[in-house]
């Protein structure tokens, strides 16, 4: 299957300061790639979709200002989360499709786990 | 009404048994549905799609979709422990480039 890697796996981070998650689809173009964030024993909740070259579509109580993506290519996204707190703990997914759903599969990361402290 | 429901378990299933689950959908309009599996502190893992009314096998997994009843399923063959793990049933709502998601269902396959 494709492969959709994702950087770091894992990252503690100081409360306030940001950190930077990447996500690159080794072996195909991603024409448009997701973030999704996991609570522990939750699903899985979309954040956001991008597609290179223009903003991210951002789903609905998710601040746009608070978590930045950038989709600058069509192999790499990237989440910014700026002034990190605790309560943005998380494991954090990116995925990624080459082409629309209706005749492609969605493709996830291994997944970042996040602990702000 | 939850756009996407599951049962969320936890199922227990004997080893070498069927395992079957469930999940419907709102969106009448839904052209594609998908089935991941996601092990404890892991990232979900396709296991298969399904884009027709019907039966579609892969290996051990069976997934069936009814659109009248908007009803999708996943059956597992001869389950194995290995197979333990929460299921995710994903749903691509019409003209919408996204996946949404159940609350995945827990699995449990007792040797």
């Amino acid at each position: 299957g494709a492969v959709v890697s994702q950087h770091p796996s894992w990252v503690i981070c100081k409360s306030g300061t940001s950190v930077k998650i990447e996500c690159r689809s080794l072996d195909f173009q991603a024409t448009t790639m997701f973030w999704y964030r996991q609570f522990p024993k939750q699903s899985l909740m979309l954040m956001a979709t991008s597609n290179e070259g223009s903003k991210a579509t951002y789903e609905q109580g998710v601040e746009k200002d608070k978590f930045l993506i950038n989709h600058a290519s069509l192999t790499l996204s990237t989440l910014t989360v700026t002034s990190a707190h605790p309560e943005d703990s998380s494991f954090y997914i990116c995925s990624a499709t080459p082409g629309q759903l209706g005749g492609n599969t969605i493709y996830f990361g291994e997944g970042s786990w996040l602990t702000v402290v | 009404q939850k756009e996407v429901e599951q049962n969320s378990g936890p199922l227990s299933v004997p080893e070498g048994a069927i395992a079957s689950l469930n999940c419907t959908y709102s969106d009448r309009g839904s052209q594609s549905f998908f089935w991941y599996r996601q092990y404890s502190g892991k990232s979900p893992e396709l296991i298969m799609f399904i884009y027709s009314n019907g039966d579609k096998e892969d290996g051990r997994f069976t997934a069936q979709l009814n659109k009248a009843s908007q009803y999708v399923s996943l059956l597992i063959r001869d389950s194995q422990p290995s197979d333990s793990a929460t299921y995710l049933c994903a749903v691509n709502p019409q003209g919408a480039q996204k996946l949404v998601f159940g609350q995945g269902t827990r699995l449990t396959i007792n040797p």
